[in-house]
């Protein structure tokens, strides 16, 4: 099955800085990527995905890169706020597929 | 608003006790999950079922069975539970098919002494 594997597992950066989060993946056929957000105490959330047919997408201070000749993924966040603070899981699944496996999640501290 | 309701928040139970987690979702959603969450481990996904009476097993079942009788419930047994499975558990639901997007429960915080 799909392996996803996510680095780095802790990141603290300087408010405005930005924020970069690496996820590969084992499994060619996977096609979707989703990023999660998860707030402490509070359930994961989508912030943003991606689809194989694009190599970028952004929304607002958040992009999402794609390399699938190499098979990784990025989660890049610009002008980093406090609010930011959390963590955040990466996920691979195929298109026509049913399951979906996460990375073990990078807990990100953005300092004021 | 998608609403997956986990039954139970906070849960201590006793070692070889039977322990049900239950999960209900709101949307009609033909996928519901179940995943466990441990610190450095990230989600792990225990089973997952793609329709009623129908279910597949994740990357971790063992010690874990499921149930979906109706298609709004998920639910996650513990056979005979043991202190490894002392953990937090999210369940989770999505559309049919791949690519759409998963909604998770609150968590259901699992102690076993």
């Amino acid at each position: 099955g799909e392996n996803v594997e996510q680095h780095p597992s802790t990141l603290s950066v300087q408010e405005g800085d930005s924020a970069v989060i690496k996820c590969t993946y084992s499994d060619s056929a996977s096609n979707y990527f989703p990023w999660y957000k998860q707030e402490l105490g509070k359930r994961p959330q989508l912030i943003i995905d991606i689809r194989s047919n694009v190599g970028e997408k952004k929304d607002q201070r958040i992009a999402v890169t794609l390399n699938k000749t190499a098979k990784h993924f990025s989660l890049h966040i610009t002008e980093t706020q406090p609010e930011d603070s959390a963590v955040y899981f990466c996920a691979a699944s195929i298109l026509n597929g049913n399951d979906m496996r996460f990375g073990a999640g990078t807990r990100l501290t953005v300092k004021p | 608003d998608v609403k997956v309701t986990q039954s139970s928040r906070y849960l201590v139970k006793r070692t070889g006790e039977k322990v049900f987690l239950e999960c209900v979702q709101d949307m009609d959603h033909e996928n519901m999950f179940w995943y466990r969450q441990d610190p450095g481990l990230g989600l792990r996904l225990i089973y997952f079922s793609y329709d009623v009476k129908m279910k597949e097993k994740g990357d971790i079942p063992e010690g874990y069975s499921v149930s979906r009788e109706k298609k709004e419930r998920f639910s996650l047994i513990l056979e005979s539970a043991s202190t490894n499975q002392t953990s937090m558990y999210l369940c989770a639901s999505s559309q049919g098919g791949g690519g759409n997007t998963i909604y998770f429960g609150e968590g259901s915080w699992l102690t076993v002494v």
